[in-house]
């Protein structure tokens, strides 16, 4: 079965850090890019960002570049997100997802909530 | 950035009957479009890619169409398990963004 599965989400302090783990199975995860999207019920869904298959490209929203870091480890079938520098903005619920373009398999999502 | 305008914002019927969506965007994105569905606690579900190839195992009361700045998602004949909120997506440019979701609701 095709599956991701998020985990590391929580509450943390404004200024705090998380880092986002997702678990793929099912497909060739080193055959493709990967990508997470968050959402929230004010702005909606928002793409963050996404990784090449060898993780040597990588994009990111403009609202995180400098603060959120992409990687994979291909070995253990693993996409990361490094969240540093956490805002009040930041708190959603993060999905990783298959794909750069169209995204045809997500997670089920991990909540991230930036309060004190 | 594109802007994805979707509408209406939400949309009454019944079941059996045609539902049609709407997403403008803010520039030309050729067939660079995909449509997602979400149920509540659900990730959403990408149903169309490319404006009108659907995705696998979506069934074919679900249809894509448009080109340019103008597309259109179908549902030819809604079932019960079709009220959902419907989101467009572009992947012509970086950042991809979404459209703010239209919600079908039972009527």
């Amino acid at each position: 079965e095709v599956q991701l599965v998020e985990s590391g989400g929580g509450l943390v302090q404004p200024g705090g850090s998380l880092r986002l783990s997702c678990a793929a199975s099912g497909f060739t995860f080193s055959s493709y890019y990967m990508t997470w999207v968050r959402q929230t019920p004010g702005k909606g869904l928002e793409w963050v960002a996404s990784i090449k298959q060898d993780g040597s490209e990588k994009y990111y929203v403009d609202s995180v570049k400098g603060r959120f870091t992409i990687s994979r480890d291909n070995a253990k079938n693993s996409l990361y997100l490094q969240m540093n520098s956490l805002r009040a903005e930041d708190t959603a619920v993060y999905y990783c997802a298959k794909g750069s373009g169209s995204f045809d398999i997500w997670g089920q999502g991990t909540l991230v909530t930036v309060s004190s | 950035e594109v802007v994805l305008t979707q509408s209406p914002a939400t949309l009454s019927l019944s079941p059996g009957e045609r539902a049609t969506l709407s997403c403008r965007a803010s520039q030309s994105i050729s067939s660079s479009l995909g449509w997602y569905q979400q149920k509540p606690g659900q990730a959403p579900r990408l149903l169309i890619y490319d404006a009108s190839n659907r995705a696998t195992g979506i069934p074919a009361r679900f249809s894509g169409s448009g080109s340019g700045t103008d597309f259109t998602l179908t549902i030819s004949s809604l079932e019960p398990e079709d009220f959902a909120i419907y989101y467009c997506q572009q992947r012509s440019n970086l950042p991809r963004t979404f459209g703010q979701g239209t919600k079908v609701e039972i009527k």
